[in-house]
Parts: structure tokens; C-alpha cells; sequence
């Protein structure tokens, strides 16, 4: 079965720090994998996509890494500001462009 | 605004009723999609239609589920004999139809509560 999994489940930082959020997954094939900003009340909102052969991506402060041989991927947010309070979602796209959603990590950032 | 536009934003309805949604995508995106996000949880796949053609199903997509995309623009959702279960945000996206540029734009969503 395609799953994805994300760690820690919720976390709280305070403004100007830097964290890391982890996602494993096993969803085969494997086309790519993209994180996304979930806002309360809306829609999911693409921060980064890699393919198998992208290692680092970044956009802005956050910084996406993939190990696509043992199915590993982190998002990296430094220098962290209150409007990056969300849920971050990593989700791997498979067959058919259909997408494997993880349940995310909620990410609150305090001042 | 020509980003996806989801109707309507919620939906509060009576179990046994049915409720139908309705999604606009983004002008010449082929391909369209219908997620399902319960509160906690990432949004799960429920279909997806390229153009005009239903291509994939999950199996989350019982009988009471319905969704059509008729003349490969906007898309209706239809849940008949609405169970509390049901309850959920419904997500739309849709994509072009471009190798190894899959990038799906997400609509705010239609709130469901089913009482």
C-alpha cells in the first residue's frame, strides 16, 4: 500500500528559528515528490517539487532534501516568521499524477 | 481570480439528503481532481478525469459517489444518502496536461457537514 509519513506530528517553534520536518514513504513508482503549505480553511498550496534524480531543492527560506534509495525526504525552514504557522504536507506523486498525501505536520511559530 | 473555484465554500446538510459540488478548474487544465480531508488528516484521493474521461477511481468512492466532468471543463460531485461519515473537505485541483510538469493547483475546498 502507498503511504507517506510525516514526523513530528506537531510542533511549536519560536519566530527566528530554524526547523526540519521529515517525510517516509513508500509509494512505487515514484514520479516525484512535492511539499505544500496548508493554511487553515484552504487549500494546499506547493512549496517545492523534486524528481528521483534532485537531491536539494530550494524555495525561498525553505529548503527540500530527497534520498529517493531509502525514500527519505525533510523540508527545512530557516529563519522562521509567525505567517509560516500551517500544516506542511508532503505528498509523493505517482501513477497518473495521482498524489499519496501525508497527514502533515502543524507547525505553529510563537513570538 | 482564475486560479480553481470550488462552489460552495460549505455545505451543511441532513443525513439521508444528497449534496452535489461543484469545481472549476483552471482554463485549459486537462486534467481534474477530486480529494477527500477529513479534520487531522492529509486530503486522500477520491478521482480524476482528463478532459472529459473518468481515468482513475479510488475505492473511498462508494456507490453514493458520483462525479462527472461532461464537457471536460468544470466538474460536479455528487454524494447521495449523505452519512455523518461523509463530513470532510472536499478538495479540487487541476493540472495541465504536460510531461513531467504535473503541478496541481488546489481550490479552497467545500466544507461539508453532514448532522
Amino acid at each position: 500500500k502507498n503511504q507517506v509519513e510525516q514526523s513530528p506530528q506537531s510542533l511549536i517553534i519560536l519566530e527566528g528559528k530554524n526547523c526540519t520536518l521529515q517525510c517516509n514513504y513508500t509509494v512505487s513508482p515514484f514520479s516525484n515528490l512535492r511539499w505544500y503549505k496548508q493554511d487553515t480553511g484552504r487549500g494546499p498550496v506547493s512549496l517545492t517539487i523534486m524528481t528521483f534524480s534532485e537531491n536539494t531543492k530550494s524555495n525561498g527560506r525553505y529548503t527540500a532534501t530527497l534520498d529517493a534509495d531509502t525514500k527519505q525526504s525533510s523540508l527545512h525552514i530557516t529563519a522562521s516568521q509567525l505567517s509560516d504557522s500551517a500544516s506542511y504536507i508532503c505528498v509523493v506523486i505517482g501513477r497518473y499524477s495521482t498524489l499519496t498525501f501525508g497527514k502533515g505536520t502543524m507547525l505553529l511559530v510563537s513570538p | 481570480d482564475t486560479g480553481v473555484s470550488q462552489d460552495p465554500r460549505h455545505k451543511i446538510t441532513k443525513r439521508g439528503q444528497n449534496v452535489t459540488f461543484r469545481c472549476d478548474p483552471i482554463s485549459e487544465h486537462n486534467r481534474l481532481y477530486w480529494y477527500r480531508q477529513t479534520l487531522g488528516q492529509g486530503p486522500e484521493f477520491l478521482t480524476y478525469f482528463q478532459n472529459e474521461a473518468q481515468l482513475e477511481k479510488s475505492r473511498l468512492l462508494s456507490d453514493r459517489f458520483s462525479a462527472e466532468r461532461p464537457k471536460g471543463s468544470f466538474s460536479t460531485l455528487e454524494i447521495q444518502r449523505t452519512e455523518q461519515g461523509d463530513s470532510a473537505m472536499y478538495l479540487c485541483a487541476s493540472s495541465p496536461l504536460v510531461i513531467g510538469k504535473n503541478i496541481q493547483y488546489f481550490g479552497a475546498g467545500t466544507r461539508l457537514s453532514v448532522l
